[in-house]
């Protein structure tokens, strides 16, 4: 089966601008998780979606923000970049059991997009 | 609220030494416990899971043990290869909380050399 992708692998952008973010989760995975992996401060949890509603949001401004589209596919989106987001974006998905079900669905991670910010 | 705590690396062995890497958590709720790993250039993945009290996952020669009385999840692996060279993340889930996400600690950088 095909992994999680992410695009572009690298992306390189000025303070200020914007940057999107791409991910396509494993073919019949339903939710898709976003982590910021920035040097030194290992892997902040940023956004979930599942069915295409946020479900969960990590401790980031509002200028970060995703959506996920009708098939799982998801994108990030950052504005107003500043120099230290730059870091490496990882994806995941899993399947979802719906809340307070108990069954555990691995996390099936990207190999990330690297953002740079000058 | 939940968290993972990690031995800070980076970690250098030889190859064939015996590997422990420590993970203690604090979590409100009953958590599922992981190590995930990931290689030079690549994603994470999940290395062993375990679901509750005194379960030991294992794979690829690694194991370690849910302990709730420590509140630990130490990695451990009997004789390591170069090919073990990777940065290790131990990561909790809470399923009675609303799903958490996956809380991650900082990671090891784990250095083999032959």
């Amino acid at each position: 089966e095909a992994g999680v992708t992410q695009s572009p692998t690298h992306l390189i952008k000025t303070r200020g601008q914007q940057a999107t973010l791409r991910c396509s989760p494993i073919s019949g995975h339903t939710s898709v998780y976003w982590y910021q992996q920035a040097l030194g401060l290992g892997l902040q949890f940023l956004l979930w979606y599942d069915e295409g509603e946020e479900r969960n949001r990590g401790n980031f401004p509002p200028r970060f923000s995703g959506r996920q589209f009708p098939n799982y596919s998801s994108e990030l989106n950052v504005n107003a970049l500043e120099l230290e987001d730059s870091a490496l974006y990882l994806c995941a998905s899993s399947l979802f059991f719906g809340t307070g079900d108990t069954r555990y669905s691995p996390l099936h991670f990207g190999n990330g997009t690297r953002l740079t910010v000058t | 609220g939940n968290s993972v705590t990690q031995m800070e690396g980076p970690v250098t062995l030889s190859e064939e030494a015996f590997l422990t890497i420590n993970c203690t958590y604090t979590a409100t709720g009953y958590p599922s416990l992981f190590w995930y790993v990931q290689y030079p250039g690549e994603g994470l993945q999940l290395l062993l899971k375990a679901t509750k009290a005194d379960d030991k996952g294992s794979n690829k020669g690694f194991e370690a043990t849910y302990r709730k009385e420590t509140t630990s999840f130490h990695l451990e692996k009997g004789s390591v290869q170069v090919s073990d060279s990777a940065v290790y993340f131990c990561a909790l889930s809470v399923r009675n909380s609303g799903n958490t996400p996956l809380v991650f600690g900082k990671g090891t950088r784990l250095s083999v050399i032959a």
